[in-house]
């Protein structure tokens, strides 16, 4: 079991609105940023959202991340079936002093 | 812009130690507050933080693998290198080196390697 809560699975048509969820603790996400990562078929994960809301320059603007307390959400906008592939939270926890990923949600565009 | 690249051998037999180097391209490994590390994925599942290490020296181990873990920076090579000892089929997986600044978008993946512990 990963420290990160995710859905296992997440699925949308073109143009949707599709939101994933990572529910963690106070020891993590509480207490400290969260990183989301996409990972496309076949490929090494690419960094996503940072600090929580953060885009990287280059990320479509139809990306966005927010927190509350102890839980952390992507939102995908505008869903395109080039979004197809899992999707992964990440944050530092204080307990186990290392990082913690959440198990991955894999996103389906229907 | 990092890049980085891993390398080391594909088969590993049970009980040894399994050895990977990652080489920077594009920076210096000694460039400050930077996290050099490695994360894994079993095939078909997901991400596992196996450790870093901070640019000041300072390493950071996941409890789960912590004894049979070590990694070390080559700052004359400009590589960073993953050992894990007393391999078993459970340790077969892609193996990622990686690189960011805490809280910035310098965030960047090697292209992985599948190293597969098989007699």
């Amino acid at each position: 079991q990963s420290v990160l809560t995710q859905p296992p699975s997440a699925s949308g048509t073109p143009g949707q609105r599709v939101t994933i969820s990572c529910s963690g603790s106070s020891s993590n996400i509480g207490s400290n940023t969260v990183n989301w990562y996409q990972q496309l078929p076949g490929t090494a994960p690419k960094l996503l959202i940072y600090s929580n809301n953060q885009r990287p320059s280059g990320v479509p603007d139809r990306f966005s991340g927010s927190k509350s307390g102890t839980s952390a959400s992507l939102a995908i906008s505008a869903l395109q079936s080039e979004d197809e592939g899992d999707y992964y939270c990440a944050a530092w926890d204080d307990s186990l002093n290392g990082r913690v990923f959440g198990g991955g949600t894999k996103l389906t565009v229907l | 812009q990092l890049h980085l690249q891993e390398s080391g051998p594909g088969l590993v037999k049970p009980s040894e130690t399994l050895s990977l180097t990652c080489t920077v391209f594009g920076g210096s490994i000694t460039s400050s507050s930077y996290y050099w590390g490695w994360i894994r994925q079993p095939p078909g599942k997901g991400l596992e933080w196996i450790g870093s290490i901070y640019y000041s020296g300072s390493t950071y181990y996941n409890p789960s693998l912590k004894s049979r873990v070590t990694i070390s920076v080559d700052t004359s090579k400009n590589q960073f290198s993953l050992k894990l000892s007393s391999v078993t089929a459970a340790d077969t997986s892609v193996y990622y080196c990686a690189s960011r600044i805490a809280a910035t978008p310098f965030d960047y993946w090697g292209q992985g390697t599948l190293v597969t512990v098989s007699s």
